[in-house]
């Protein structure tokens, strides 16, 4: 099993491009989540989804879209990227929230 | 705004030692968790203890759970420098509704060998 899978490993985009950040489980999980971790303030929950076609806001949603169309996928979308999204974007599954979380090995993204 | 708040931010002790690491909450819980993170890499789950424990082990892992104090530990025994890390919890948020893992800022962890 590959686990939690994220592409890209790194991005550069210039202030106001789009772009999507891919993440993908192959175990089953109903629940996936996306967090971005920025220096000194640990990791910060954006979207979640409790299965496919039902996803709901985190603590920093704004700026960014999610669908659920799949188990096995949840990309982030950006819609006009800020330099203040610059930041380490990690994707994680489990089987529900109250279990152990699978993290991916993470986005690293800067906006210039 | 963090569910959960580590305590110390960092901290920094020789190989043998043992390390603890403390971590409070605002609201109640089902459960909480500890999490380690290498330096670049994605969070890896190190255990999991429920509302109606006291305290667990795994290894040289002992986390305690008070939730009068809504507070808990990470005891690491005998450390290693590949111990060496930051360590977060995460805590089930807002009154334990479903959906929402809050995790805390983290202390760092540098073994000296």
């Amino acid at each position: 099993n590959a686990g939690v899978t994220q592409t890209p490993k790194f991005q550069v985009l210039k202030t106001g491009q789009s772009m999507t950040l891919q993440c993908a489980q192959d175990m089953n999980h109903e629940y996936m989540s996306w967090y971005r971790q920025d220096p000194g303030m640990g990791l910060r929950l954006i979207h979640y989804s409790v299965g496919a076609g039902i996803t709901d806001q985190g603590e920093v949603p704004n700026g960014y879209n999610v669908s659920r169309s799949t188990t096995e996928d949840f990309p982030l979308r950006l819609l006009s990227a800020a330099p203040s999204q610059t930041s380490v974007y990690f994707c994680a599954s489990s089987s529900d929230v109250y279990n152990e979380q699978f993290f991916g090995p993470g986005t690293r993204l800067t906006v210039l | 705004s963090q569910q959960g708040e580590e305590d110390p931010q960092a901290l920094s002790i020789q190989e043998g030692e043992n390390a603890t690491m403390n971590c409070s909450y605002k609201t109640s819980i089902n459960n909480l968790q500890w999490y380690r993170q290498n330096s670049g890499r994605g969070l890896v789950h190190l255990i999991l203890i429920r509302s109606n424990e006291r305290e667990k082990h795994s290894g040289r892992l002992r986390v305690t759970l008070d939730t009068s104090k809504k507070s808990s530990s990470l005891l690491i025994t005998a450390s290693r420098a590949a111990d060496t890390a930051s360590y977060f919890c995460a805590t089930d948020g807002y009154g334990g509704s479903q959906g929402n893992l809050i995790f805390g800022k983290g202390t760092k962890l540098s073994v000296k060998p």
